[in-house]
This record gives structure tokens, C-alpha cells and sequence, in this order.
């Protein structure tokens, strides 16, 4: 069965600090793979997506940035973290476009 | 204008009442369509998906699409305190698969 990982669960960082956030899915291959921020009580704010190894688009720019440098593997980083910066970082994965999309737990970022 | 509007609520039910939620869109171009399921500091948990205009049903729980509206729905039957959650819809188009969330309503079932 596919399984996706997220890690770490929480994270408290100061800014101007350097963020990488990682996630894994397992099982499957060449997966369509996302990286979403949700800011409290609000919904999902899509910020990263890549349909193959290498392949990353932005959706919002910011001082954010991605990679896949592995077929099931996309991190996300920042060099110097802002306060905006903080929320719920959450890694999103699927095989085929539209059927059903698999969250990871996700990892809540707090920049002090 | 969001492409996916969400009433965020709160929504507050009795047990066992038939709970509705609704979302409207902009992008015709949308051909996907989900809801997802998230509790509190959880990530979110798919309940539905569909791709056509109509109606999908899965135990308890209804989806409704309707394209011509750019409506969807979903009904929740028998409701329980277990259902107290966030509910976001989700919407996709075209082979990149962006999912584009609504702003999430915020269930609450009283016993």
C-alpha cells in the first residue's frame, strides 16, 4: 500500500533562519506531488507542484522554494525565514490527476 | 472573486440531523471534484471524489455536482459527534491536477 511521510511534526525556528521541510511517499511511483500552507483557520493555499523528478512549478511567490530530487521525494525550503512564514505545512501526493489526493500529517512551523 | 468559495461557518447540528455543504467555483475549466475531512492540527482526510454532475454516495455520506450551477454539495445523514470536523471541497483541473481548496466549513454535532 502508498504511504506518505512527513517530517518533523513541529517546528519552532527564528527568523532569518534556513528552513527544509521533507516528505516521502512509498509504493508508488512517479507520483504527481504537492506542497500546501494553511494558515490558521483558513484552507489550503497550494505553493509547489511537480509532475516528475526536476519538474517544480510555483504558484505564489515568496521566499520559498522546492526540489525533487528523488522520484517520490519534494522538500521545501527557505534560506531566511520570515514571521509570515509560519503555519501548517502539509505534502500532498496522487497517481492519477483527480482521483483522490493523499495528505501527509504535516509539519507546523512556527518562526519566533 | 475566489475561484472556490466556501461558507466557513460554524455549522452547529443536533446528533442524527442531515447536515448540508455547499461550495460554489468560477473555473468551468474544473473537472474534479473532492471533499476532504480535517480534524484539529490534522491533515486533511479524503472523504469523496467525483468527476461528473450528479450524485456519488459512500455510507452516510452524498456528494452532489452540479456543472451548469458550478455547485457542489455534500450531505451528511445521521450525523455524529464523531463528524465534528472541518470539511474543505476541493476542485481540479486539467493533467497538472492543481487542487484548488475552499475555505473549509467547521462542523459541530451536539449529542
Amino acid at each position: 500500500s502508498q504511504t506518505i511521510h512527513q517530517w518533523p511534526a513541529t517546528l519552532v525556528q527564528p527568523v532569518g533562519s534556513p528552513l527544509s521541510l521533507e516528505c516521502t511517499v512509498e509504493g508508488t511511483s512517479n507520483p504527481n506531488l504537492y506542497w500546501y500552507r494553511q494558515a490558521a483557520g483558513r484552507g489550503l493555499q497550494l505553493l509547489f507542484y511537480s509532475v516528475g523528478i526536476g519538474q517544480i512549478s510555483s504558484e505564489v511567490p515568496q521566499n520559498l522554494s522546492a526540489s525533487r530530487p528523488q522520484d517520490r521525494q519534494f522538500i521545501l525550503s527557505s534560506k531566511k525565514l520570515l514571521l509570515s512564514d509560519s503555519g501548517f505545512y502539509l505534502c500532498a501526493w496522487t497517481r492519477v490527476v483527480g482521483y483522490g489526493y493523499t495528505f501527509g500529517s504535516g509539519t507546523r512551523l512556527t518562526v519566533v | 472573486q475566489k475561484e472556490v468559495e466556501q461558507d466557513p461557518g460554524p455549522l452547529s447540528v443536533p446528533e442524527g440531523a442531515i447536515v448540508s455543504l455547499n461550495c460554489t467555483y468560477s473555473n468551468s475549466a474544473f473537472q474534479y471534484f473532492m471533499w476532504y475531512r480535517q480534524y484539529s492540527r490534522k491533515g486533511p482526510e479524503l472523504l469523496m471524489y467525483t468527476y461528473s454532475s450528479g450524485n456519488k454516495e459512500d455510507g452516510r455520506f452524498t456528494a452532489q455536482v452540479d456543472k451548469s450551477s458550478k455547485y457542489i454539495s455534500l450531505f451528511i445523514r445521521d450525523s455524529q459527534p464523531s463528524d465534528s470536523a472541518t470539511y474543505l471541497c476541493a476542485m481540479a483541473a486539467g493533467n497538472t491536477g492543481k487542487l484548488i481548496f475552499g475555505q473549509g466549513t467547521t462542523l459541530q454535532v451536539k449529542p
